[in-house]
């Protein structure tokens, strides 16, 4: 038990255009997802909370304008990269906690490039 | 604030040996949960190990356990018998209400 799908698994987009990521837990109710940033070689960087129903918390210097974040069932959340620049071209993954005593179970995260 | 601490960029350890990988963390919350996570070049994270840090009984998975030293907030993993499938990333983690990691710790096992 306690899956959690992200897609795309790739995706390279033009700079300036919008990319979407999506994660979904398939088989339990996840009223708290979690976003983070990982580049080369480096740890896994929270960028932001996100519960059902409410609007997301975000980390300090991470951008809520640029990393919009919608969490509109208990199954899914959704990353929206606005305007990607080469900059934001990163490892994001998800992560969802069905409680806190289970443990937290991670998706297969997105390796974004913007060309 | 929650601050959790890996002093150790890359261990090694020769198959069937055992290596123990350091881990500190700093939180003022009583409620609180440690992780040991794994991650192969898929970058797939895939859970170790967990503790309540409210417990002092130290975990054990198989060939992976903890030492949980309370008072020094530290919470180091061994992983016993090693094999050349635990080459991995490691990432120490501390929760309240959200997930933060370490630095992590790159483990190579060697023939």
């Amino acid at each position: 038990g306690a899956v959690v799908s992200q897609h795309p698994s790739r995706v390279i987009c033009k700079s300036g255009t919008s990319v979407k990521i999506e994660c979904r837990s398939l088989d339990f109710q996840a009223t708290t997802m979690f976003w983070y940033r990982q580049f080369p070689k480096q740890s896994l960087m929270l960028m932001a909370t996100s519960n059902e129903g409410s609007k997301a918390t975000y980390e300090q210097g991470v951008e809520k304008d640029k990393f919009l974040i919608n969490h509109a069932s208990l199954t899914l959340s959704t990353l929206t990269v606005t305007s990607a620049h080469p900059e934001d071209s990163s490892f994001y993954i998800c992560s969802a906690r069905r409680n806190r005593e289970y443990g937290y179970t991670f998706g297969s995260g997105t390796r974004l490039t913007v060309v | 604030a929650q601050t959790v601490t890996q002093s150790q960029p890359e261990m090694s350890v020769q198959e069937a040996e055992t290596v123990t990988l350091s881990c500190t963390y700093d939180t003022s919350e009583s409620d609180y949960y440690l992780f040991w996570y794994k991650q192969p070049p898929s970058r797939q994270m895939i859970l170790v190990i967990r503790q309540e840090a409210y417990k002092q009984q130290n975990a054990t998975e198989n060939r992976f356990s903890v030492n949980f030293q309370k008072a020094a907030k530290s919470f180091s993993l061994k992983i016993s018998d090693s094999q050349l499938g635990d080459a991995a990333m490691y990432f120490c983690g501390g929760a309240t209400n959200k997930l933060i990691f370490g630095t992590g710790t790159l483990l190579a096992v060697q023939p």
